[in-house]
């Protein structure tokens, strides 16, 4: 399994761009990278997943680099719903349907 | 859409008893994870059914837990005898098709066994 590694905390200003950086340098060819997050006491979210390219949705923007040993999460603008623990997952190169959540970044968002 | 539903939000027993959680996923979804946190290890995936068959269930912890889907709309996870090493929040997901589909989770569980 692609493991990942994500800094532990990050802070962030109100309205400003958050990059939450991940690195997963064992990915395999045909795994796909995921972000999800979990606010304080909820069910974590699904925020976006991509595979080689880059991705955009309404809440986020996912960007990997061409040897897609890493990628980035940007949340353009900040706001203080924005604070959570975000995680970055590989999807288990066995095609079964895990998702494995590590100890993921903790994105605390200030006034 | 109601989204996941499950319960009890909060279960407090005593250790030996027994305690079921129940979940209800999203209409029309196939597949339902059972997701266990804590502080110590974090969020593990128990098991998974699709098309209410069980999938993988080597994440259950010991023959105390055990997991059924009767139906496409409702899932159980029981713990027959509770400890209270088993305290923690319990989330159910569920998904349209495979897991690595967007999964969405429930409110969760939190379970106290004293």
């Amino acid at each position: 399994d692609a493991k990942t590694t994500q800094p532990t905390s990050m802070d962030c200003a109100e309205g400003r761009a958050a990059n939450l950086p991940c690195n997963h340098s064992t990915i395999s060819g045909n795994e796909y990278v995921y972000w999800y997050r979990q606010i304080h006491s909820q069910g974590p979210q699904y925020i976006i997943h991509g595979l080689k390219n880059n991705e955009t949705n309404e809440m986020a923007s996912l960007i990997i680099t061409e040897d897609r040993k890493s990628s980035t999460l940007i949340l353009p603008h900040a706001t203080l719903r924005d604070t959570a623990v975000y995680y970055c997952i590989v999807r288990v190169a066995d095609n079964t349907d895990k998702l494995i959540f590590g100890t993921g970044t903790r994105l605390q968002v200030f006034p | 859409d109601a989204g996941v539903i499950q319960s009890p939000r909060h279960e407090v027993t005593e250790m030996g008893q027994e305690v079921t959680l129940r979940c209800k996923p999203i209409s029309g979804h196939n597949s339902l994870f059972w997701y266990r946190q804590t502080m110590m290890r974090g969020l593990e995936l128990l098991i998974y059914f699709n098309n209410n068959v069980p999938i993988d269930d080597s994440g259950m912890p010991e023959d105390r837990f055990s997991a059924k889907m009767p139906n496409a709309s409702f899932s159980t996870l029981k713990i027959q005898p509770s400890e209270p090493r088993d305290s923690a929040v319990y989330f159910c997901a569920s998904s349209f098709g495979r897991g690595y589909n967007e999964q969405f989770f429930g409110p969760g569980t939190r379970l106290t066994v004293l």
